[in-house]
């Protein structure tokens, strides 16, 4: 069974720009969750969507948005970037009924 | 919010010797999980802990959740230089899905 894929891998982009970022879960999967991971803070929760409706989120600003689809691939956005939101950005993906998230490889923004 | 005090933050280690880590929080948590992170990769699941005092292994590890509930440690058995890597603890809340990290532990191991 494929993995959780993201992409892309990489991006470099210039503060005040936007950014979408794509996850395609585990087949079966209907939980994906994001989260953004940085040295000094770790892996923070950003938002997690369950059946295309956001059942979770965390503490970031409005910049950070997502969405899902009804096939589970999920996507989300960053408007007016920050050099602050450099970051590995991270997608798991889950069984509805479990709660153990499996990984995707991340997208690594580069905000300049 | 909630939060996990992950140590030790690092560990420097001979091949072949034992590693412990583990997290501790003020909360209880549900559930706990380990993950593994190389560089370049997302995190890899490890091993899930569902009650408390649950002792499971995969392979050379072995993880605890604690009789509290509100902790969890990890072991590593005879270590290898493919053990390297960041070692991540993850609980979930009481009510919801969401998981909360520890700050991870580095590990080095030395052949």
């Amino acid at each position: 069974k494929a993995g959780v894929t993201q992409t892309p891998r990489y991006l470099i982009k210039t503060r005040g720009q936007q950014v979408t970022l794509s996850c395609s879960p585990i087949s079966g999967h209907r939980s994906v969750s994001w989260y953004q991971q940085t040295p000094g803070q770790g892996l923070q929760f950003l938002f997690e969507y369950f059946s295309e409706t956001q059942r979770n989120k965390g503490n970031f600003p409005g910049r950070f948005s997502g969405r899902q689809f009804s096939n589970s691939r999920s996507e989300m956005n960053v408007s007016t970037l920050e050099l602050g939101d450099s970051a590995l950005y991270l997608c798991a993906s889950k069984r509805g009924d479990t709660y153990e998230q499996y990984f995707g490889p991340g997208t690594r923004l580069t905000v300049t | 919010g909630q939060q996990l005090n992950q140590s030790p933050q690092s560990m420097f280690i001979q091949e072949g010797e034992d590693v412990s880590m583990n997290c501790t929080s003020s909360s209880i948590f549900n559930t706990w999980l380990w993950y593994k992170q190389e560089p370049g990769e997302g995190p890899v699941l490890l091993i899930a802990l569902y009650k408390a005092g649950e002792l499971t292994s995969n392979g050379r590890l072995t993880a605890q959740f604690g009789i509290t509930r509100k902790d969890s440690f990890l072991n590593i058995s005879a270590s290898i230089p493919s053990d390297v890597g960041i070692y991540f603890c993850a609980a979930r809340e009481t009510s919801g899905s969401r998981l909360t990290f520890g700050e991870g532990t580095q590990l080095t191991v030395n052949p």
